[in-house]
């Protein structure tokens, strides 16, 4: 069926260094790809989102890439810091008869170790 | 998001009781989701809404159901609940810029059940 991998489940890095979340999707027609950090205990929040129409989109330290052809997008957070360690979640809208779904991935799990 | 709310936050109950979980939001949004997360699994889409008359399931519907009592409000019930139903389960809502198929979603806090 329609879906959307998300690896890896955990990440550790260490302060200051780079964090790369990779997801892939199998519906073509997607065309809007949100990334949703969750901190312990809290509510997903939405830190940013790209549409088919562009390839790369950036809000300071954290970036978001598509490409449309592999049908995969990457979240990418440079100079981590310990506030990044959440739960971090990719998500692609599969399209139905019944309506617009968004599918979620698993979740990384990353951990800023200082 | 204190625009979107869940009662109750904490629930726990034995099998076989009926439960029904509610969301409220003041966003005036049309749109609203019910979500179950479970450990390692991310978030599952139980069943959605895009307007006050339209019901749609989600993955994972079976052992649910839900209610669209106005466009403010939209609520999960659990007919007969099973221990394996215990979960985090999010209420969300979005509201599409006119042309565009999907925008951002608004988590409430979230309900805590626990099935004993």
């Amino acid at each position: 069926g329609e879906n959307v991998e998300q690896h890896p489940s955990t990440l550790s890095v260490q302060e200051g260094d780079s964090a790369v979340i990779k997801c892939t999707y199998s519906d073509s027609a997607s065309n809007y790809f949100p990334w949703y950090k969750q901190e312990l205990g809290k509510r997903p929040q939405l830190i940013i989102d790209i549409r088919s129409n562009v390839g790369e989109k950036k809000d300071q330290r954290i970036a978001v890439t598509l490409n449309k052809t592999a049908k995969h997008f990457s979240l990418h957070i440079t100079e981590t810091q310990p506030e990044d360690s959440a739960v971090y979640f990719c998500a692609a809208p599969i399209l139905t008869g019944g309506g617009n779904k968004l599918t979620f991935g698993t979740g990384t799990q990353l951990k800023v170790e200082l | 998001d204190a625009d979107v709310t869940q009662t109750p936050r904490n629930r726990i109950t034995k099998t076989g009781k009926r439960i029904m979980l509610e969301c409220s939001q003041t966003k005036g949004h049309d749109r609203m989701y019910w979500y179950r997360q479970d450990p390692g699994l991310g978030l599952q889409l139980i069943y959605y809404s895009f307007d006050v008359k339209d019901i749609n399931k989600g993955e994972i519907s079976d052992g649910y159901s839900v209610s669209r009592q106005a466009q403010a409000k939209f609520s999960l019930s659990l007919e007969s609940a099973i221990p394996n139903q215990t979960a985090l389960y999010f209420c969300a809502t979005s509201d599409p810029p006119g042309g565009t198929i999907d925008d951002e979603q608004y988590f409430g806090p979230g309900t805590r059940l626990t099935v004993t």
